[in-house]
């Protein structure tokens, strides 16, 4: 089965500066790649994802770039405020599977410091 | 649209005990999953379901049963609970065939087992 390594497992910056996390996966099948940020007390939320076929995607002060060859993927988020604050969690599945299946990475804590 | 509603958010069960874990949601979704989540592990898949009628077993199904008689409800069922079932729970659901495959998740129920 699939498994998603992610690093690091916790992360300090300061407000303003930018915030890398990386994750690589094993399965060369799979073909969807999403970021989930978590909130203290909540359940996790999509805020971004990129298929396959996609080398680079961005939304606003989050971008997320894959390396198909490598097996491995990225999450940056640009000048961080407090309130990024949280738990993000990369995650890859095959959508051919039919089930939808994620296979999660293990979490990265960032804390954004004012 | 209340999205993906989970109770109790709290429970501690003694040794050996039963309970069932409510999960409902409200955007039709055809598949929907059992997380749990342990510190520093990430999210791991219990089952899941692709429609009324029809569960799967995930990653750590041992010591759990679920059931889907609707496609709003999917209730986890833990029997002669044990202390390694100590943790924080999420139920999600996504709808295939979306040009997404977003999960979407439920608040969680925080359950300890003594």
């Amino acid at each position: 089965g699939e498994n998603v390594e992610q690093h690091p497992s916790t992360l300090s910056v300061q407000e303003g500066d930018s915030a890398v996390i990386k994750c690589t996966y094993s399965d060369s099948a799979s073909n969807y790649f999403p970021w989930y940020k978590q909130e203290l007390g909540k359940g996790p939320q999509l805020i971004i994802d990129i298929r396959s076929n996609v080398g680079e995607k961005k939304d606003q002060r989050i971008a997320v770039t894959l390396n198909k060859t490598a097996k491995h993927f990225s999450l940056h988020i640009t000048e961080t405020q407090p309130e990024d604050s949280a738990v993000y969690f990369c995650a890859a599945t095959f959508s051919g599977a039919g089930s939808y299946q994620l296979t999660f990475g293990k979490g990265t804590k960032l804390s954004v410091i004012p | 649209n209340a999205g993906v509603t989970q109770t109790p958010k709290f429970r501690i069960l003694k040794i050996g005990q039963s309970m069932t874990l409510q999960c409902t949601q409200d955007m039709n979704h055809n598949y929907m999953y059992w997380y749990r989540q342990d510190p520093g592990m990430g999210l791991k898949l219990i089952y899941y379901s692709v429609g009324a009628g029809i569960t799967d077993k995930g990653e750590v199904p041992n010591g759990y049963n679920v059931s889907r008689s609707t496609t709003e409800d999917f209730p986890l069922r833990l029997e002669l609970a044990a202390p390694s079932q100590t943790s924080v729970y999420f139920c999600a659901s996504t709808q295939r065939g979306a040009l997404s495959y977003e999960q979407y998740f439920g608040p969680g129920t925080r359950l300890t087992v003594t």
